[in-house]
């Protein structure tokens, strides 16, 4: 079975803190891929990044980083210099393969809600 | 731009009745989805279509159908509603895979219905 975890429930940051947001999966699938999605109060889902199970290397985008380790199965999420924007939950996904159609469906963690204090 | 709309932000219902929520994407994406999303069960699947009239049941199908007569439209329908229902309701669309490529879904703004 495919799963997600992020065992972080929330955490708390002061404003230009650094703050590492968990995830790890599971899957039996070679071919996968791996996504952080952001949901913000106003509740709509925002894509951040897309990850290969090809491609290791990690990936920064301005104060957004990512660390994907396949020997760990972890797909980690680091904002830098946080800032009281960035609150919202925070959501890591797996794309899978499925039997019939060509569709694939994504599965996800709980997800991490991200409080940052002014 | 990417657009997913929902038909109703909030809903109130009661139990028993029959509810419908629209979903409809403007990005001519063949498939398309219905999660619902409760606190610290993250968002689950529970239909996606890949198609036309074509659908496949998702982790959490039970008490749910859908319907998708039109490319643009997927409708979620809870044929009589009960208060375990009560919940966020996420519509989200996606282009179909291609090669090795990937893709991201693209979320509506979410129902959030209550039955009571």
């Amino acid at each position: 079975a495919q799963k997600v975890t992020q065992a972080q429930t929330e955490i708390s940051v002061v404003e230009k803190e650094d703050v590492t947001l968990d995830c790890v999966y599971e899957t039996r699938d070679t071919t996968y891929y791996l996504f952080w999605y952001k949901q913000p109060p106003s509740g709509e889902l925002v894509f951040l990044i897309r990850r290969n199970s090809f491609d290791e290397q990690n990936e920064i985008s301005g104060r957004y980083s990512w660390n994907f380790q396949k020997s760990t199965s972890s797909f980690n999420f680091t904002i830098t210099a946080s800032q009281v924007v960035d609150s919202a939950v925070y959501f890591c996904a797996l794309s899978l393969r499925i039997s019939s159609g060509s569709a694939r469906q994504l599965t996800f963690g709980s997800g991490t809600q991200l409080t940052v204090l002014p | 731009d990417v657009k997913v709309t929902q038909s109703s932000r909030y809903l109130v219902k009661r139990t028993g009745e029959k509810v419908f929520l629209e979903c409809v994407q403007d990005m001519d994406h063949e498939n398309m989805f219905w999660y619902r999303q409760d606190p610290g069960l993250g968002l689950r699947l529970i239909y996606f279509s890949y198609d036309v009239k074509m659908k496949e049941k998702g982790d959490i199908p039970e008490g749910y159908s859908v319907s998708r007569e039109k490319k643009e439209r997927f409708s979620l329908i809870l044929e009589s509603a009960s208060t375990n229902q009560t919940s966020m309701y996420l519509c989200a669309s996606r282009s179909p895979m291609t090669g090795q490529s990937s893709y991201e879904q693209y979320f509506g703004p979410g129902t959030r219905l209550t039955v009571t």
